[in-house]
């Protein structure tokens, strides 16, 4: 109940276009869904994060988009740029817990 | 500003060994999470330290400890190494307890091989 599964593992898109990444959690208790980007030999960065009191969060050209019902959520990068090859995690937290649960990754290439 | 500190960067031991891992968080910061990262895969919770006190311990054996100094720096201690804790070990620091925001501020780690 504490997993967040994450798709695809891996993903190549050719600039410009657009990449999605999906994410699915079954602990309804969470309450704060943040994406991290980890570039080869550093720690994950946060990216973009979401409450589920709203539907979509856009910044810049980085969306998340909320389905709560479904409990799921997914990050959108449009216009991708071979700088965004890298691999995300989307991840979960709930300030009962303590802790944020991350998902397996999928790891972005853009190719020109 | 500095962000999060870890040392040391790389490190080799043996199986039966121990390892100390230390990690400074941003200045202001008062916690302090550890996550274990397999390669391939996604960072595992492995503790949260926040004001000092042990806050949150994720699913690892007991041969996995850590401390929080007042300065709010910390260690991480490994016993007993196996081949299975060679992983990437990253360091995070959150202004509040990272459950309760979810932004953690990573360092970028210390990879840790067991022969």
């Amino acid at each position: 109940q504490q997993q967040v599964k994450q798709s695809p593992q891996s993903l190549i898109v050719q600039k410009g276009g657009i990449s999605i990444i999906n994410c699915a959690y079954e602990n309804t208790a969470f309450d704060y869904f943040p994406w991290y980007q980890q570039f080869p030999g550093k720690g994950p960065a946060l990216l973009i994060a979401i409450r589920p009191d709203v539907s979509e969060k856009k910044e810049g050209r980085f969306t998340i988009s909320f389905n709560k019902s479904a409990k799921q959520f997914s990050l959108h990068i449009m216009d991708s740029q071979p700088g965004d090859s890298a691999t995300y995690f989307c991840a979960a937290s709930n300030g009962g817990y303590q802790k944020v649960t991350f998902g397996t990754g999928t790891k972005l290439q853009v190719i020109p | 500003d500095a962000g999060v500190t870890q040392s040391p960067t790389h490190l080799i031991k043996t199986r039966g060994q121990q390892v100390t891992l230390r990690c400074s968080p941003i200045s202001g910061h008062k916690s302090v999470s550890w996550y274990q990262q397999v390669l391939g895969q996604g960072p595992q919770f492995i503790f949260q330290y926040y004001e000092k006190e042990e806050r949150g311990r994720g699913n690892f054996p007991d041969r996995f400890s850590a401390r929080q100094f007042p300065n709010y720096s910390s260690e991480l201690n490994v016993n007993a190494l196996l081949l299975g804790d060679s992983a990437l070990y990253l360091c995070a620091s959150s202004l509040g307890l990272a459950g309760e925001t979810g932004e953690l501020f990573f360092g970028e780690g210390s990879r840790l091989t067991v022969l």
